[in-house]
């Protein structure tokens, strides 16, 4: 079985400083994919960056990226510029490939964005 | 373009009374469809998936149940509730051999 371990709980930060949360994941499967979502207060999960794990280069998208570090098992998330607007919980997640048996997600980190 | 829906979007029930959640995809066939459940404060639990009609797989046992009488719609059930039934309930959807997975606003069920 696989887990994934976000290790801070709630993180804060000034508007327009770069943050990066931290993702840590245990597995015994060589093809899979990684995934960061954000819930804003609405509670709609959306996706903010994905992972292939056969894939060295790091994934970004926009001000977000990752540093994915597979022999570490480790998947962190940067976001940068960021705006009030990433207030968020952000939630890291696994799926085996393939993906029919679905995600398996971390705790979360609630992610503060102060004026 | 792709839309997931779910109803109710809130939803407060009595201990020991049933529960009907409907999730139903749009512009797209044959999707894998999941259910998940948030407990206050915590991460997203997966419930149930469905690679296609009336095939369903259950992660964790308990009173729930799903299913999918037609390719775009998800159904979970119980026929008694519990108090531990209380959470936030996401459907979510992707395309057969993808693996970016899409949700639904949610439903938020609180059992008294």
């Amino acid at each position: 079985a696989q887990t994934v371990t976000q290790s801070q709980p709630e993180m804060s930060v000034q508007e327009a400083e770069t943050v990066t949360l931290s993702c840590t994941y245990d597995t015994s499967e060589s093809n899979y994919y990684l995934f960061w979502y954000k819930q804003p207060p609405s509670r709609q999960m959306i996706l903010v960056i994905r992972q292939e794990a056969y894939k060295q280069q790091n994934a970004t998208e926009n001000r977000f990226s990752v540093n994915f570090q597979k022999a570490a098992k480790s998947f962190s998330l940067k976001i940068s510029d960021s705006q009030l607007g990433d207030t968020a919980m952000y939630f890291c997640a696994f799926m085996t490939r393939g993906g029919a048996d679905g995600l398996t997600f971390g705790k979360g980190t609630h992610l503060i964005i102060q004026p | 373009s792709q839309t997931i829906h779910q109803w109710p979007a809130t939803l407060v029930q009595p201990v020991g009374s049933p529960l009907s959640l409907e999730c139903t995809v749009e512009g797209t066939s044959n999707p894998n469809l999941y259910w998940y459940r948030q407990a206050a404060g915590r991460g997203l639990q997966l419930l149930f998936y469905s690679v296609g009609i009336g095939q369903i797989s259950s992660e964790v046992p308990q009173n729930l149940s799903a299913s999918r009488p037609q390719d775009r719609q998800f159904i979970l059930s119980s026929k008694k509730l519990l108090l531990s039934d209380s959470g936030f309930y996401l459907c979510a959807w992707t395309r057969a051999r993808s693996y970016e997975q899409y949700f639904g606003p949610g439903t938020r069920l609180t059992v008294t």
